[in-house]
């Protein structure tokens, strides 16, 4: 069963604009991570951010973490045409012998 | 390029028989996850392997079964498939017992279809 909820499911901005995602998960958590699949195929990992960490920066991406809330949020800032991908947020939960955890994706178009 | 290579890409099977996918690991990495991505959803982890042991598995039966080598290269058998089973098959490796980051690099998937 997935661990939870990306939201939206899709998402359609165009070129510069940013783009916000979001995650729900349900159990307690080693670390989160935000991972990106281009059509159908392999996935490629962006960042993670650990369960005592509430936000982090890699490139133009930024990641927050509400471990009260159990969600995490991805921003994309000034999207590319490149950056058209499902993302999808993968959860390390304690005690689950280091399995990740995916959440349902969400599809991104950017536009020109 | 993760370095992480699987085989076959594609693969036509019908009811009822048996499928082999293989998984070369990304250089110096001990663990390798298995994943069945059906169309328009997220991975849902398999089994993993971690030094030719398993390592934790999902709620798939018994018929989904593996095999890490020494070189911990890896294999996913299917037997007796079912319709359901179509799918994108995803491999992951990743450097076991490091300090808890669990970061997997996956390759590009085997893509099976069940007739």
């Amino acid at each position: 069963s997935q661990q939870g909820e990306e939201d939206p499911q899709a998402l359609s901005i165009q070129e510069g604009e940013n783009a916000t995602m979001n995650c729900s998960y349900k159990t307690s958590i080693n670390n989160l991570q935000w991972y990106r699949q281009n059509s159908g195929r392999g996935l490629v990992h962006l960042i993670l951010i650990r369960s005592n960490e509430r936000e982090k920066h890699s490139g133009r991406l930024r990641v927050t973490l509400d471990t009260s809330k159990k969600s995490s949020s991805l921003l994309i800032t000034a999207s590319r045409a490149a950056d058209t991908a499902s993302y999808f947020c993968a959860t390390d939960a304690r005690g689950t012998a280091s399995k990740l955890t995916f959440g349902t994706g969400t599809r991104l178009q950017v536009t020109l | 390029e993760t370095g992480v290579t699987q085989s076959p890409t594609h693969l036509i099977k019908t009811r009822g028989q048996q499928v082999t996918l293989r998984c070369s690991s990304q250089s110096g990495h001990n663990t390798v996850s298995w994943y069945q991505q059906a169309l328009g959803q997220g991975p849902q982890f398999i089994f993993q392997y971690y030094r030719e042991e398993e390592n934790g598995r999902g709620n798939f039966p018994p018929r989904f079964s593996g095999l890490q080598f020494p070189n911990y290269s890896s294999e996913l058998n299917v037997n007796a498939l079912e319709l359901d089973d179509s799918a994108l098959y995803l491999c992951a490796s990743s450097l076991g017992g490091s300090g808890g980051k669990n970061i997997q690099y996956f390759g590009a998937g085997t893509r099976l279809s069940v007739l």
